[in-house]
């Protein structure tokens, strides 16, 4: 089983380029999540989803959209890239809501705009 | 909204020494998470409990629910145990979904 899968590992982006951070898992869970990790700080949730078509947004949404068009993948979309949107990107996926499943992470993109 | 203290911040240990990170959070919770996040990046999963003690090899985990926390025991540390270890509890979001607040993470590094 490959888990959850993440691309690209790393970009770099110019101020102002779109780009879309791509993740697929294969475990058939229903709940999916995009976080943000700046150095220092813990985890920030940028988007969630609780199964296919459904999504809702974290605790820092601004700059980002996702969709949700099936159970496997959950990409998350960055619109006119800005510093402020320098960070490393994990998505995860869990089988039942955060609190009582376990979860599996992807391998992180390291995400630098210049 | 649940907050997540975790301490030390940073912890350097001798080979074989017991490790010990602590975790406190604020709102009453149904489990707790433990995770490792290694200098490559990649975050594993180690626990996931909502009571008492939890062993995998030389990890361990415990919990005390009234208390509102949370040890990671590592014995006869190991170089390869260097990693930054995190702390994890759900709350419930204003969409009424549960999602999890993190602690800023422990960083340990063991000198051979």
């Amino acid at each position: 089983n490959a888990g959850v899968t993440q691309t690209p590992k790393f970009r770099i982006l110019k101020i102002g380029q779109s780009m879309t951070l791509q993740c697929t898992q294969d475990m058939n869970h229903n709940y999916m999540y995009w976080y943000r990790q700046d150095p220092g700080m813990g985890l920030k949730l940028i988007y969630y989803s609780v199964g296919a078509g459904i999504t809702d947004k974290g605790e820092v949404p601004n700059g980002y959209n996702v969709s949700r068009s099936t159970t496997e993948d959950f990409p998350l979309r960055l619109e006119l890239a800005a510093p402020s949107q320098t960070s490393v990107y994990f998505c995860a996926s869990s089988s039942r809501t955060g609190g009582q499943g376990g979860y599996t992470f992807g391998s992180g993109t390291r995400l630098t705009v210049v | 909204k649940n907050e997540v203290e975790q301490s030390p911040q940073n912890l350097t240990a001798q080979e074989g020494e017991f490790i010990t990170i602590n975790c406190s959070y604020s709102v009453g919770i149904s489990a707790l998470h433990w995770l490792q996040q290694h200098p490559g990046g990649g975050i594993v999963s180690l626990f996931m409990l909502s009571s008492g003690k939890k062993k995998h090899g030389r990890l361990i985990a415990t919990i005390n629910i009234q208390e509102k926390h949370s040890s990671l025991h590592i014995t006869a540390s190991h170089p390869r145990d260097s990693a930054v270890y995190i702390c994890a509890v759900p709350t419930i979001t204003q969409g009424g979904s549960e999602k999890l607040v993190f602690g800023k993470g422990t960083k340990l590094t063991v000198n051979p």
